[in-house]
């Protein structure tokens, strides 16, 4: 079964902290996608890569196409950061809805002042 | 601004009832979806449409029904049939997706609670 994996499900820190979150997969991929998710419910895209490394601003995502391996950093964390962080890929081949996202169940990140 | 819009917010239905949530964007988008959130869970495709007048099943569409005779328009009605309606909706857009995808732009959500 095609799934995506991630660690770890929540995650405290201190304002200031340097924050990884990692998604894992299981087969080839054409894209992954990292989300941010606010406690109101709206959801923002913050990557989408297929390779290497993208940064904007404090977040940077990488990916790791042999390793199947993404992470998402915060550096100089903020309790502003505060959020559910969500991977999502579209694998290359998939036997339901082909070519659509399928997602993992998020990291909720808190961030105390 | 150019966006996605749902609404609304917060929607309380009786058990057996059907219900319908908005889905509108501004964005010229040819692909529109509906997820379906539960904690503790990844969002699931319900239903997507990749262009007017057509729409596809996604993984869970037991239950709900679309329509999308407008571009920028994509109601999802969730029918009495579906067992477990109480959840969070999402709606999202994309421009026609190409082989390596292109970025979804998310609605604000509707909750919906069947009392």
């Amino acid at each position: 079964k095609n799934e995506v994996e991630q660690s770890p499900q929540n995650l405290t820190a201190q304002e200031g902290e340097f924050i990884t979150i990692n998604c894992s997969y299981s087969v080839g991929i054409s894209a992954l996608h990292w989300l941010q998710q606010h406690p109101g419910g709206g959801i923002v895209s913050l990557f989408m890569l297929s390779s290497g490394k993208k940064k904007h601003g404090r977040l940077i995502a990488t990916i790791n196409i042999q390793e199947k391996h993404s992470s998402l950093h915060i550096t100089a964390s903020h309790p502003r950061d505060s959020a559910v962080y969500i991977c999502a890929v579209r694998y290359v081949n998939y036997g339901g809805s082909q070519g659509n996202l399928i997602f993992g169940k998020g990291t909720k990140l808190s961030v105390k002042p | 601004d150019g966006g996605i819009t749902q609404s609304p917010k917060y929607l309380f239905r009786k058990e057996g009832q059907n219900v319908t949530l908005s889905c509108e964007q501004n964005l010229n988008h040819d692909a529109m979806y509906w997820y379906r959130q539960d904690p503790g869970q990844g969002l699931r495709l319900i239903y997507y449409s990749q262009i007017v007048n057509d729409f596809q099943k996604g993984d869970i569409a037991e239950g709900y029904s679309v329509s999308r005779e407008k571009k920028e328009s994509f109601p999802l009605t969730v029918t009495s049939a579906q067992k477990n309606p109480t959840a969070f909706y999402l709606c999202a857009s994309s421009t026609r997706r190409t082989s390596g995808g292109s970025e979804q732009f998310f609605g604000p959500g509707t909750r919906l609670t069947v009392l």
